[in-house]
């Protein structure tokens, strides 16, 4: 499958506690997204990457949020001292960005659905 | 600024009659618009989307949408409904000034009916 994966699929924890999440992008994609999603809404914009560079961040995006993409291929996104208002579903997204290809379109992962107790 | 409003949060057909989901934009810029599927359990599907060239879009399983640019709308259609269409339907806009980044809808539930 060349798709979108992101790691875990689900995760419980305890307030307070650090989880961190994974993406693994479609290979040759540049762009990479990150967004949320709470029960009854659209996905939220969180953070955006081109390559290695995070190029913008949502206010949602709190000091206790943090995102990387080190060697630009796969992109991590760490929530600090977690909350109940953090639970929700946490997707990551990529895209081309070679002039001419569809880099408008973003295909998404299946998603890191958090909880939070 | 861009932003989505989906008309409708909840739609209920019956199988073999027509699917309508609306969807109203507003964008600063010339946007580009989408409209992705969300099956329970499932990630997100991209059905169609509209790039500036032809205002009718075809995408995938009957599915259609047209861009009116005067009604700043971008609602879905499909003649017929089939069982396997019932999930939620967003709407997404974005400009290429942004990132691309997407500003969402908050979703349409299509529920068919046997």
């Amino acid at each position: 499958d060349t798709g979108v994966s992101q790691d875990p699929r689900h995760k419980i924890t305890k307030r307070g506690q650090n989880v961190t999440f994974r993406c693994d992008p479609i290979s040759e994609h540049n762009r990479l997204y990150w967004y949320r999603q709470t029960l009854g809404q659209g996905p939220e914009f969180l953070t955006y990457f081109q390559n290695e560079a995070q190029l913008e961040k949502s206010r949602l995006l709190s000091d206790r949020f943090s995102a990387e993409r080190p060697k630009g291929s796969f992109s991590t996104l760490e929530i600090q001292r977690t909350e109940q208002g953090d639970s929700a579903m946490y997707l990551c997204a990529s895209s081309p960005s070679s002039v001419g290809g569809s880099q408008e379109t973003q295909y998404f992962g299946p998603g890191t659905r958090l909880l939070v107790l | 600024a861009q932003s989505v409003t989906q008309l409708d949060s909840h739609v209920s057909v019956s199988e073999g009659t027509p699917v309508l989901l609306r969807c109203n934009y507003s964008s600063s810029y010339s946007p580009s618009l989408f409209w992705y599927v969300q099956h329970p359990n499932k990630g997100l599907q991209l059905l169609l989307k509209y790039t500036s060239a032809a205002t009718l879009v075809k995408g995938i399983n009957g599915f259609e949408a047209e861009f009116k640019k005067s009604e700043t709308s971008f609602h879905l259609t499909k003649p017929s409904a089939h069982m396997s269409d019932a999930a939620e339907y967003f709407c997404v806009v974005s400009v290429r000034y942004n990132f691309n980044k997407f500003y969402f809808g908050s979703g349409t539930k299509l529920n068919v009916k046997p």
